[in-house]
């Protein structure tokens, strides 16, 4: 069974700038989870799309939106790029009892 | 407020040498505990839920145990390969978004 799948692996991007990620769950996970992992922090949850619709965010400002489509799969968007969204970037299924599986993530830089 | 914290932050051992990782939780009651293990630049990898208290799980040298405050993730005889970062998470019942709130890791380095 494949794993969730993320991309790109890397992605550099100047100030200003919009960065789109993409994610595709396990299949017949329908809820996906993103994280941001930035150096030196743990894991803040993002943002949460069950069944097509984003059910929930994190305090995060509204320049991180996404989208997930009918197969389930999800995009993440930053628009107005700033050097601290520099992370590690982390989409994760979540399963039949809760527990959730994380891809290998994008790592975003902005210069 | 929900919260998770993890001991140490760093350990050091040396192969063969067994040990405890510490997680201490606040949580409006738990939905489930999560530990996984993340290599330098990876996604996390699932170890084990944990989801009430006296209960214990096993995967090879590791095993993971849960009270009503803390739980316990013991390595048993490590090898240089368990070297990596164990996280912690819980997810509370109370929250209806499922997401998880993750301690900060314990680095773990075991030397041959």
């Amino acid at each position: 069974e494949a794993g969730v799948t993320q991309s790109p692996t890397h992605l550099i991007k100047t100030r200003g700038q919009q960065a789109t990620l993409r994610c595709s769950p396990i299949s017949g996970h329908t809820s996906v989870y993103w994280y941001q992992q930035a150096l030196g922090l743990g894991l803040q949850f993002l943002l949460w799309y069950d069944e097509g619709e984003e059910r929930n965010r994190g305090n995060f400002p509204p320049r991180f939106s996404g989208r997930q489509f009918p197969n389930y799969s999800s995009e993440l968007n930053v628009n107005a790029l700033e050097l601290e969204d520099s992370a590690l970037y982390l989409c994760a299924s979540r399963g039949a009892r809760y527990e959730q599986f994380f891809g290998p993530g994008t790592r975003l830089t902005v210069l | 407020e929900d919260q998770v914290t993890q001991s140490p932050e760093a350990l050091r051992l040396q192969e063969g040498e067994s040990s405890s990782l510490n997680c201490s939780y606040t949580v409006s009651g738990l939905r489930g505990l999560f530990w996984y293990r993340q290599d330098p630049g990876k996604g996390p990898e699932f170890l084990f839920t944990l989801y009430s208290a006296g209960e214990e799980k096993e995967k090879e040298r590791l095993k993971a145990t849960l009270t009503k405050k803390e739980s316990f993730l013991h390595i048993t005889a490590p090898k240089p390969e368990d070297s990596a970062t164990y996280l912690c998470a819980v997810q509370a019942i109370s929250s209806n978004t499922g997401k998880l709130i993750f301690g900060q890791g314990t680095t773990l380095q075991v030397k041959p």
